[in-house]
């Protein structure tokens, strides 16, 4: 079965924080994606890599940027954390023209 | 850019029962695939059914099905034999052919299956 790893289940960070979200895949996935998910608006795609070093914005980037040094790793990167930005998080991976495969989630609070 | 809509934030069913959620889309692409995934409490997105644009033969696996029409831009998911398991929020999803692979979401419909 495929594993998509997040880093942490619940976050709590300060606003004005640079905070790291990371998602590690065991299945050698071209694609990675982060989603973002809040309640009465599903999930709304943040940014997405079809291959190492590749990125490109989705629908709601502003604020946000991402890291794929390793085809295994796609990292979220906060660059200074608001409280607008308290939400789910959620990486997945997939092959080309593939379901994705979710991670659990991380709950970040922005306080 | 595409669009998917479900039209029903909240459901429920009795246990053992049929239920079916509606999903409709948005878009002018001919290829392109349709997923139904189930989010339950633990809060893992589990995929729970694809259809491909291109088949026309609804897909089914177990007690789930779908009811696909494409012409008509619908996507509906049918549950049958309802189970307390099967409480959950339900996404209905696109993916384009060939393209980046993204998937596009709805907003959800919160299923719950009571005793």
């Amino acid at each position: 079965d495929v594993k998509v790893t997040q880093s942490s289940r619940y976050l709590v960070k300060r606003t004005g924080e640079k905070v790291f979200l990371e998602c590690v895949q065991d299945m050698d996935h071209e694609n990675m994606f982060w989603y973002r998910q809040d309640p009465g608006l599903g999930l709304r795609l943040i940014y997405f890599s079809y291959d190492v070093k590749m990125k490109e914005k989705g629908d709601i980037p502003e604020g946000y940027s991402v890291s794929r040094e390793k085809k295994e790793r796609f990292s979220l990167i906060l660059e200074s954390a608001s409280t607008n930005q308290t939400s789910m998080y959620l990486c997945a991976s997939s092959l080309k023209n593939s379901p994705l495969h979710f991670g659990n989630g991380t709950r970040l609070t922005v306080t | 850019a595409q669009t998917v809509t479900q039209s029903q934030p909240e459901m429920s069913v009795q246990e053992a029962e049929t239920v079916t959620l509606s999903c409709t889309y948005d878009t002018s692409e001919n290829n392109y695939y349709l997923f139904w995934y189930k989010q339950p409490p633990s809060r893992q997105m589990i995929l729970v059914i694809r259809q491909e644009a291109y088949k026309q033969q609804n897909a089914t696996e177990n007690r789930f099905s779908v009811n696909f029409q494409k012409a008509a831009k619908s996507f509906s998911l049918k549950i049958s034999d309802s189970q307390l398991g099967d409480t959950a929020m339900y996404f209905c999803a696109f993916m384009k052919q060939g393209g980046s692979e993204k998937l596009v979401f709805g907003k959800g419909t919160k299923l719950t299956v009571n005793p």
